[in-house]
């Protein structure tokens, strides 16, 4: 079945520095990709997506870039500020019937001052 | 627009009590789905619907059951409730999975229940 696996956390910055969240996935259809952040007692919010190849979805300073060679949606952000401290979910959906969103397990990240 | 509305938005319940958990959203969406997270861990699916009448078990169906009669609403059932289904709940929706372009879940704001 479809999968996402993500870098494990915690991941701790400190504030202005460079962030990467590694994804990676295994996709038996031609998946959309998501990131989807999630603050603290809050619910998932979209963060970002992209539909096909070579696509770089951005938003907030975050970009991700859908690279179907290596099956992979790394996040990066040149400069993490506090406010971005939150959970941090990869998630794919696929064209086959049945199939669902699939999220990666979460990567935590805090930004200290 | 109110999105993906989720009620209560905590409980504690007692071994062996039941409970709904209600889901609404005022999207006209087709697809809806129940995760739940635990402490720590991603999101785990429980049960999802593709439309009004049809419901499919997830990767952790035990212990739940749902229904779906409207397009809008999507409860989740706890019949005995037990301490390993201490968590938080989400309830999802989305469009159109056939059009990548409308493809977005909607989360809820959760509902976390305790069972002691």
């Amino acid at each position: 079945g479809d999968s996402v696996t993500q870098m494990e956390g915690p991941v701790t910055l400190s504030e202005e520095a460079f962030l990467t969240i590694n994804c990676t996935y295994t996709a038996t259809g031609y998946p959309s990709l998501f990131w989807y952040v999630q603050y603290p007692g809050e619910g998932l919010q979209l963060l970002l997506k992209a539909t096909k190849a070579d696509d770089k979805g951005s938003n907030k300073g975050f970009e991700a870039t859908y690279r179907k060679e290596t099956t992979s949606f790394h996040l990066e952000k040149g400069s993490v500020q506090v406010s971005d401290s939150a959970v941090y979910f990869c998630a794919l959906i696929t064209d086959n019937y049945g199939q669902n969103f699939v999220f990666g397990p979460g990567t935590r990240l805090s930004v200290l001052p | 627009n109110a999105g993906v509305t989720q009620t209560p938005k905590f409980r504690i319940l007692k071994i062996g009590q039941s409970m709904t958990l209600q889901c609404a959203q005022d999207m006209n969406h087709n697809y809806m789905y129940w995760y739940r997270q635990d402490p720590g861990m991603g999101l785990k699916l429980i049960y999802y619907s593709v439309g009004a009448g049809i419901t499919d078990k997830g990767e952790v169906p035990n212990g739940y059951n749902v229904s779906r009669s409207t397009t809008e609403d999507f409860p989740l059932r706890l019949e005995l409730a037990a301490p390993s289904q201490t968590s938080v709940y989400f309830c999802a929706s989305l469009l159109d999975r056939g059009n990548p372009l409308n493809t977005e879940a909607f989360f809820g704001q959760g509902t976390r229940l305790t069972v002691v």
